[in-house]
């Protein structure tokens, strides 16, 4: 079956600019989570859904990023007035459910310039 | 805060040789992964281990856990040219206080030279 998919795979866009991150999971997957992952380092983890609601942001670095999953499926990362530093590519995995393993999508390379 | 170190980070070797990567992690934890990394590709999962003395193994890799030293290795036997990647090993607390989402370590980037 079709695994994660995101798009776009790249997008760079000007330092200021809004961002948008979709993530499409793997069909009845319940959870979904967001991880950035920068040059030479492990993925972080940002944020955590099941279902529809978010159960864990703790990983968002400040209130410029949000994410939003409206129907249980499709999410969405959204970054404001965006800095160089959150040039990175950012993951997205789900999982059938949270005790289950994560399947990690291709992932969305982002640059800020 | 869970803390996950893997050592070493950088491993240089010649195929055929056998070496092991270690991955130690800083509480109690439900379950351990390895996930491969190809230059600028995804993560792949290789293997879940949950519970102590655990073992698993795929060709030329097997994973072991132990939950009492907070300790997993990565065993590489006989390696070959393919295995050339970058390995993580990630912690999930099911439940528990902070994150819930995978704790990666740094990951070991493995070049193995004929």
């Amino acid at each position: 079956g079709a695994g994660v998919s995101q798009t776009p795979s790249n997008k760079v866009t000007e330092k200021g600019k809004y961002v948008e991150l979709r993530c499409d999971p793997i069909s009845g997957h319940t959870a979904l989570y967001w991880y950035r992952q920068s040059l030479g380092q492990g993925p972080e983890f940002l944020i955590y859904f099941q279902g529809t609601g978010a159960a864990d942001d703790s990983g968002l670095p400040n209130d410029r990023f949000f994410a939003v999953r409206p129907e249980g499926s499709v999410s969405t990362l959204k970054i404001q007035r965006t800095e160089r530093g959150d040039s990175a590519v950012y993951l997205c995995a789900s999982s059938l459910t949270p005790e289950t393993p994560q399947y990690f999508g291709p992932g969305t390379r982002l640059t800020v310039l | 805060e869970l803390k996950v170190e893997q050592n070493p980070l950088f491993l240089s070797m010649q195929e055929g040789k056998n070496y092991t990567i270690y991955c130690n992690y800083s509480t109690t934890s439900d379950r351990l992964y390895w996930y491969r990394q190809d230059p600028g590709k995804s993560l792949e999962s290789l293997f879940v281990l949950l519970s102590n003395g655990a073992v698993k193994q795929e060709g030329r890799l097997m994973a072991s856990l132990d939950t009492k030293a907070r300790l997993s290795t990565l065993h590489i036997t006989a390696a070959v040219h393919d295995l050339s990647a970058t390995y993580f090993c990630a912690v999930f607390i099911v439940g528990g206080g902070g994150a819930d989402g995978l704790t990666f370590g740094k990951g070991t980037h493995l070049i193995i030279q004929p």
